[in-house]
Formats: structure tokens, C-alpha cells, sequence
């Protein structure tokens, strides 16, 4: 069955630092990928998402890209701040027909430092 | 409506009683999803409606999980003889319900079992 893959945490780093979250899946079929992010007392949120090999999802300064042939789905932001501490997840869908549930992987808590 | 919306926030129940979690999808939303988080642990799917109709539920870990949508809006996630094991927080998606397509999450319920 399809399943993701995210680097083990948590993850510390000072304000201004670059971000590396790593993300690998696998899944038949063409799914479609997802960063979503848990801020301290919010639910969940999309961050970005990318459908087809070689695109590109971007907000916020973060972004990821969507490698077929790597099978990952790595974000990225050049220079981080407070605001950005959170749990972010990594997830697929609809790799089957239309049922879009969506496979998490389990979550890595990233902590800025000022 | 503004977003997915989930009651109660928080239920506290006794091991072996009966609980009802409700669901309030985004307006217009023909997909809705149950999934179940623990702690440190990334949402695992339960159970997918494409209107009314349950058209995956292969999350649902056994038969004293049951989940409800009757017309095609609201959902009610029903827990039988409740166990300690069960204590999560249980969230509720929607998405209109295109494959890949983005789903919103609510705020959650956190189930615990004492």
C-alpha cells in the first residue's frame, strides 16, 4: 500500500537558517503530494502541494518538489523564522482512482530560535 | 459555511460507553473524511464519503467504529464499548471531492477514555 516516509525529529534551528525537511513515499499509480503544517493550537493546514512529477508547490517562503524518479517531496525554505515553528507533515493521495484520502507520514516538529 | 467545524472539542468518556463525534464539512463539499490522529503520530485514515454513500471505509479498525452521513452533509463518527486504546484526536476533512484535490481539516475532537 502507499506509504511516506519523513526524516526523524524534532529539528532545532536559529532564525535565518535554511530548512531541509526530507519526504520520500511510495505509492502506485500518479498521487499527488502535499506539505501540510500544525501550528501550536491549530488544526491542520495546507502549506503547498504538487500533482505531477516536476512541479513545483510554493507558499511562504517554502517549497517543494515533486520527484518521480527520487520519490520524494523534500521542502525547502531559505531562511526561517519563529512563526515557522510547527509540526509539518508530508503526505499523498489519490495514487488509486479518485478516492483522495491522503497518507500521512508521521510528522517532524520543527523549532526556531531567535 | 466558513470552514469545517467539529463537536465537541473535547469528550471524556468511561471505558465500554458509547460516543457520537459530529462532523460539519465546508458548504458544497461532496467529499468528507475521518481520519484518527495519536500523539506523535501523523492522521490514519478511517472512513470516505462521497455523498451519502461510505465509498472506503477499510480504515475503520473494527466493527465497533461506525460512521454516518444521511444526507450528504453532516457526519457522525459512532464508537461502541469504547476502549482505552481508542483515546485520539479524531479529525474531520472535506474537499469537493476531485481527485488530488485539497481537503480542509477541522480543529479536531480529542477523545479520551479513561
Amino acid at each position: 500500500g502507499d506509504s511516506v516516509t519523513q526524516m526523524e525529529g524534532p529539528v532545532t534551528l536559529s532564525e535565518e537558517a535554511f530548512l531541509t525537511i526530507n519526504c520520500t513515499y511510495t505509492a502506485t499509480g500518479y498521487p499527488s503530494l502535499f506539505w501540510y503544517v500544525q501550528y501550536p493550537g491549530e488544526g491542520l493546514q495546507l502549506l503547498l502541494k504538487a500533482t505531477k512529477a516536476d512541479d513545483k508547490g510554493s507558499n511562504k517562503g517554502f517549497e517543494a518538489t515533486y520527484r518521480k524518479e527520487t520519490t520524494s517531496f523534500h521542502l525547502e525554505k531559505g531562511s526561517v523564522q519563529v512563526s515557522d515553528s510547527a509540526v509539518y507533515f508530508c503526505a499523498l493521495s489519490g495514487s488509486t482512482g479518485a478516492n483522495s484520502k491522503l497518507t500521512f507520514g508521521k510528522g517532524i516538529t520543527l523549532s526556531v530560535r531567535p | 459555511g466558513a470552514g469545517v467545524s467539529q463537536t465537541p472539542s473535547n469528550k471524556v468518556t468511561e471505558k465500554g460507553k458509547y460516543v457520537e463525534l459530529r462532523c460539519d464539512p465546508i458548504s458544497g463539499h461532496t467529499a468528507l473524511y475521518w481520519y484518527r490522529q495519536s500523539l506523535g503520530q501523523g492522521p490514519e485514515f478511517l472512513i470516505y464519503f462521497q455523498g451519502t454513500g461510505a465509498a472506503d471505509d477499510s480504515g475503520l479498525p473494527n466493527d465497533r467504529f461506525f460512521a454516518v452521513r444521511p444526507e450528504g452533509s453532516v457526519s457522525t463518527l459512532k464508537i461502541q464499548r469504547t476502549e482505552r486504546g481508542d483515546s485520539a484526536v479524531y479529525l474531520c476533512a472535506s474537499s469537493s471531492g476531485l481527485a488530488g484535490d485539497v481537503q480542509f481539516f477541522g480543529p479536531g475532537t480529542r477523545l479520551t477514555v479513561l
